[in-house]
């Protein structure tokens, strides 16, 4: 399997400040043959099923603000809020959609909360 | 646009069979594969297995052994058994459009989107 390992767990940052999530993937999720990285990031708020933002490890999601971004690529990924907002207050998750079939695993999630 | 949702018992007895369907609207189900995934409450999720409208499937293997996914093109659904259930599968039940998507006979891997709103079913005697 390939395993997924975001950090931090949980994360407060102040309104208008930037939030930096990170991802790690066990094994390389770049295909060589397209140059395309499997990496997905979702939204979870409370009592919503995730809401897909990122996609590719980098191209946003159509109507997600551009506030959100992605970076990284094969074992090391990053999500960067550029300026929090209070609608923002949610658990963010990666998957990777490289491996089967093993399946599509997820991180842990990461929290985050205003500070 | 495509819209998925979730029906079925919200309470299952321990070494039953789990039973939901998910029901697609706005769209067709053909031409794509469709997933399940859970989500234990206050936990993470966990991708269950896919089907392709044309039936062929692939399952988590921690799971293969008690899984089955059927899809009915005719009515837009398609369907979730897991027999043997104990506590541990109590979990919100996501249907989902993915992992896989298919244009002019050329399938490749993509992320879940959009997804249902979810069905907690509670394993309990």
């Amino acid at each position: 399997d390939i395993v997924m390992t975001q950090s931090p767990d949980s994360l407060a940052v102040s309104l208008g400040e930037r939030a930096t999530i990170n991802c790690k993937s066990s094994q390389s999720v770049l295909y060589s043959s397209n140059n395309k990285n499997y990496l997905a990031w979702y939204q979870q708020k409370p009592g919503q099923p995730p809401k897909l933002l990122i996609y590719w490890a980098s191209t946003r999601e159509s109507g997600v603000p551009d506030r959100f971004s992605g970076s990284g690529s094969g074992t090391d990924f990053t999500l960067t809020i550029s300026s929090l907002q209070a609608e923002d207050v949610a658990v963010y998750y990666c998957q990777q959609y490289y491996s089967t079939p093993r399946g599509y695993t997820f991180g842990q999630g990461t929290k985050l909360e205003i500070k | 646009q495509v819209q998925l949702q979730e029906s079925g018992p919200g309470l299952v007895k321990p070494s039953e069979t789990l039973s939901l369907t998910c029901t697609v609207s706005g769209g067709s189900i053909s031409s794509y594969y469709w997933s399940w995934i859970r989500q234990p409450p206050g936990k993470g999720l966990e991708w269950i297995g896919y089907i392709y409208y044309s039936g062929s499937t692939n399952y988590n293997p921690s799971l293969k052994s008690r899984v089955t996914i059927s899809v009915d093109t005719s009515k837009n659904q398609f369907s979730l058994k897991l027999s043997s259930v104990t506590a541990a599968d109590t979990a919100v039940y996501y249907c989902a459009r993915g992992p896989r998507y298919c244009t002019n006979g050329v399938c490749y891997s993509g992320p879940f989107d959009p997804w249902g709103q979810g069905t907690l079913v509670t394993v309990s005697s």
